[in-house]
């Protein structure tokens, strides 16, 4: 499965957009990227997922580059609910495998 | 539609004691994951159902740590002995097997041993 980079923090205005980047440039051509995420005391939510073109659902857009090596989740206008860790999650066959996420704060 | 429960919401135990935590998925959903997330970190996979049949126990600590899920429906995860390190947020999710990755997790029991 891939590695992946994500930034360890990021803050936000309340609405505004914000963009969280996510590296994976070991992906594979199988590989889909996943983005997951975790509200303190919760468990992990789903919010999109794409393999090379852009996708957008009620939650959220997800930007993937060209060769696949990185991709762009962007909470179109956050909220103070949106404070969470964000997860990029590369995967294909294999199990879904979580890193450390981006905490995100949105701040009023 | 009802979410995963997972039961109890807390527990705290002292080393080489046992626990078990127990989780109801989502009704049709054939596919049960129970996750370790340790504080600070991502969550691990420690085992995976589908059905009543383990499909990935790789990362399970199979000395102390064992699950089960009769029937295909709800599923129980125990640790006996515990230690001082399984201390723990153990969340179960579930996902149909042609819902690809888009798991449903509960919120989780969160264990100190102490």
């Amino acid at each position: 499965d891939a590695k992946t980079t994500q930034p360890p923090s990021m803050d936000c205005a309340e609405g505004r957009a914000a963009n969280l980047p996510c590296n994976h440039s070991t992906i594979s051509g199988n590989e889909y990227v996943y983005w997951y995420r975790q509200i303190h005391s919760q468990g992990p939510q789903y919010i999109i997922h794409g393999l090379k073109n852009n996708e957008t659902n009620e939650m959220a857009s997800l930007i993937i580059t060209e060769d696949r090596k990185s991709s762009t989740l962007i909470l179109p206008h956050a909220t103070l609910r949106d404070t969470a860790v964000y997860y990029c999650i590369p995967k294909g066959w294999g199990k879904l495998q979580f890193g450390a996420g981006t905490q995100v704060v949105v701040t009023p | 539609e009802a979410g995963v429960a997972q039961s109890p919401r807390y527990k705290i135990i002292e080393k080489r004691q046992s626990v078990a935590f127990w989780c109801n998925p989502i009704s049709g959903h054939a596919t049960l994951y129970w996750y370790q997330q340790i504080l600070g970190q991502g969550p691990k996979l420690l085992i995976q159902f589908q059905n009543n049949g383990v499909v990935d126990d790789s990362q399970l600590p199979k000395d102390r740590f064992s699950a089960e899920r009769l029937k295909g429906v709800d599923s129980t995860l125990k640790i006996q002995p515990a230690k001082l390190e399984d201390s723990a947020v153990y969340l179960c999710a579930s996902s149909t097997p042609r819902g690809g990755e888009k798991l449903f997790f509960g919120s989780g029991t969160q264990l100190s041993v102490l």
